[in-house]
């Protein structure tokens, strides 16, 4: 099965700043990239996905990168804002059924 | 169009009952994952089901868990003979294809305690 690593589990910036959190997969079939966010008490929801023939997709303040060989993909967030608070987890899937989510990175913002 | 929709929202139950976790998805969407969350944790894979087949289930306890998603009604997740350690937070998420190479779209989940 897929090996899913996400790094850091917890970031603390100061609004305004720039959050990264990288996530590392196994499977080389992985082939589709999402990162979802939870907040606090809610449902995880979509934020931004990408596929495999894409290196990198942005989205106003929010970006993820893509990197198919060494088997890694990043999500970027700038100029972060404390509604951006919340958990945000990695599913690198589409080499099996089964989407494999990350174990979460907790951002705090702090105003 | 109405988000996936789950029910009960919060469930009690004491040791030894059943519990049931309704799951009704998206309009369109014949693809349905259920995962269950503990506290601080990310979501971990329980049971895919499209209309009236699990596809797989590999992620679900052999004894007292079961599912089924019928031809007409919601999907249903079932508990048989509850511990205090089923209790956690199930999320159910649907998908217009397969959910590892599509966008999932997640109910609030139920709050299951086991007293």
């Amino acid at each position: 099965g897929e090996n899913v690593e996400q790094h850091p589990s917890t970031l603390s910036v100061q609004e305004g700043d720039s959050a990264v959190i990288k996530c590392t997969y196994s499977d080389s079939a992985s082939n589709y990239f999402p990162w979802y966010k939870q907040e606090l008490g809610k449902r995880p929801q979509l934020i931004i996905d990408i596929r495999s023939n894409v290196g990198e997709k942005k989205d106003q303040r929010i970006a993820v990168t893509l990197n198919k060989t060494a088997k890694h993909f990043s999500l970027h967030i700038t100029e972060t804002q404390p509604e951006d608070s919340a958990v945000y987890f990695c599913v690198p899937s589409g080499g099996s059924y089964i989407p494999t989510f990350g174990r979460g990175t907790s951002l705090i913002v702090h105003p | 169009n109405a988000g996936v929709m789950q029910n009960p929202r919060h469930l009690v139950r004491r040791r030894g009952q059943e519990a049931r976790l309704r799951c009704s998805p998206m309009k369109g969407h014949s693809h349905v994952y259920w995962y269950r969350q503990l506290p601080e944790e990310g979501l971990k894979f329980m049971v895919y089901l499209q209309k009236e087949n699990i596809i797989d289930e590999s992620g679900m306890p052999k004894e007292r868990f079961s599912a089924e998603f019928p031809k007409e009604g919601p999907s249903i997740l079932r508990i048989q003979q509850v511990v205090r350690g089923d209790s956690a937070a199930y999320f159910c998420a649907s998908s217009p294809g397969q959910g590892s190479r599509n966008e999932q779209f997640f109910g609030p989940g139920t709050r299951l305690t086991v007293l």
